[in-house]
């Protein structure tokens, strides 16, 4: 166990409808991380906040927005959801930038 | 542009065997190698990771060895177990590239009894 909790474990939703996949970081961690994990794509790297401000973005699509709460955890909303955005979605956090990063379990997102 | 090359994608062994699996990145200015293990229906888990200051890191029967002239890094597992049956992936930080992690394609290494 990395510490690292995400809610849901699995969601099953159809195509155009929005969704929130929230994370909570290990305890200390400062630095919210998101990736999506396809076939095609491998692990791809969303976003990643800081102790509440936007750090860096990555490959994420202009309907995926993120953040990150004063009490650190992160929320990743998707939305006009299509079936390509079926995927799992992991969140990890670090102490701070550049520090190792730990996962948590995903979210594995279905869109019918 | 960032980019973490990976081989093999599978890998085969008999169980007590050795298994070592290689990646290459590049940018030369990247210093930071960690190598996760998946499991079916988890998250990676970090296994070992290392720094660019550092030829070589063991912890018991996983090691890494990096060799930034050559740009490529590879992970060593010793006397292979069933358990050690998972998806790894290797991945790197690039600088300038805001921390983020980029992900070699993954190995799929099998252990049989």
């Amino acid at each position: 166990d990395s510490g690292v909790t995400q809610t849901p474990k699995h969601l099953i939703t159809a195509t155009g409808q929005r969704v929130t996949l929230r994370c909570s970081p290990r305890s200390g961690d400062l630095s919210v991380y998101w990736y999506q994990q396809s076939l095609d794509q491998g692990l791809q790297f969303l976003i990643q906040y800081y102790n509440g401000e936007e750090r860096a973005k990555g490959n994420i699509l202009e309907r995926f927005s993120a953040q990150q709460f004063p009490d650190l955890h992160s929320e990743l909303n998707l939305s006009s959801l299509e079936l390509g955005d079926s995927a799992l979605y992991f969140c990890a956090s670090s102490v701070l930038p550049a520090e190792t990063q730990y996962f948590g379990p995903g979210t594995r997102l279905l869109v019918l | 542009g960032e980019n973490v090359e990976q081989h093999p994608s599978t890998l085969s062994v008999q169980e007590g065997d050795s298994a070592v699996i290689k990646c290459t990145y590049s940018d030369s200015a990247s210093n930071y190698f960690p190598w996760y293990k998946q499991e079916l229906g988890k998250g990676p888990q970090l296994i070992i990771d290392i720094r660019s200051n550092v030829g070589e890191k063991k912890d018991q029967r996983i090691a890494v060895t990096l060799n930034k002239t050559a740009k490529h890094f590879s992970l060593h597992i010793t006397e292979t177990q069933p358990e050690d049956s998972a998806v790894y992936f290797c991945a790197a930080i690039f600088t300038g590239g805001g921390n983020k992690l980029t992900f070699g394609t993954g190995t799929q290494l099998k252990v049989e009894l």
